[in-house]
């Protein structure tokens, strides 16, 4: 059974940085593309970035454009996500989820970590 | 960007009903359209793939239909753990990726 396991959320100030870790099992890893999506507290889902099989490509939303960087290690099958001048906006639960489909993208998302809460403020 | 808008925002039924969610396109997404279950405290679930294939392990009585720009997800006769807020979600225009902002499915 496929296993997505988030980590590395807490309380940081805004301005701040923190890393969010994925490890993945039980799947191929570094054959799929691999996604975070936030859901802000009381609020709806929304996707950060994307990253491609192999990292050669990332895209990312606007919102998070320059700050954020995804990044995969397919030696330990784990995702990141590096986040710098964290706002109080960035508040939120963080998902890895993993795409549907090997090597090209479906752009679905058919398994999902557990979540992992990133909380900014002073 | 690719605008999703989701009615009702919450729909109240009782078990053994059917349920119909809607979900509109601020424009064509041709078939790329995925719907999401979320319970409290889990992670969503992927239901509804390409407006109308079930994901792996779905049940039957959930169906989804649409193209364009308008879809609906379909429950055919509830079961109390069907309960929760459902998602659309499309990936024709990308990035970004967007969702719906929820449909609350409450018991009546």
């Amino acid at each position: 059974q496929v296993q997505l396991v988030d980590s590395g959320g807490g309380v940081v100030q805004p301005g701040g940085s923190l890393r969010l870790s994925c490890a993945a099992s039980e799947f191929t890893f570094s054959s799929y593309g691999m996604h975070w999506v936030r859901q802000a507290p009381g609020k709806g889902l929304e996707w950060v970035a994307f990253i491609r099989y192999d990292g050669s490509n990332k895209y990312y939303v606007d919102s998070v454009k320059g700050r954020f960087t995804i990044s995969r290690d397919n030696s330990k099958n784990t995702l990141y996500l590096h986040m710098n001048s964290l706002r109080p906006e960035d508040t939120a639960v963080y998902f890895c989820a993993k795409d549907q489909r090997v090597v090209e993208p479906a752009g679905y998302f058919d398994y999902w970590g557990q979540g992992t809460l990133v909380t900014v403020s002073s | 960007e690719i605008v999703l808008t989701q009615s009702p925002a919450t729909l109240s039924l009782s078990p053994g009903e059917r349920a119909t969610l809607s979900c509109r396109a601020s424009q064509s997404v041709s078939s790329y359209l995925a719907w999401y279950q979320e319970k409290p405290g889990q992670a969503p679930r992927l239901l509804i793939y390409d407006a109308s294939n079930r994901a792996t392990g779905i049940p039957a009585r959930f169906s989804g239909s649409g193209s364009g720009t308008d879809f609906t997800l379909t429950i055919s006769s509830l079961e109390p753990e069907d309960f929760a807020v459902y998602y659309c979600q499309q990936r024709s225009n990308w990035p970004p990726y967007t969702f719906g902002q929820g449909t609350k499915l409450e018991i009546k």
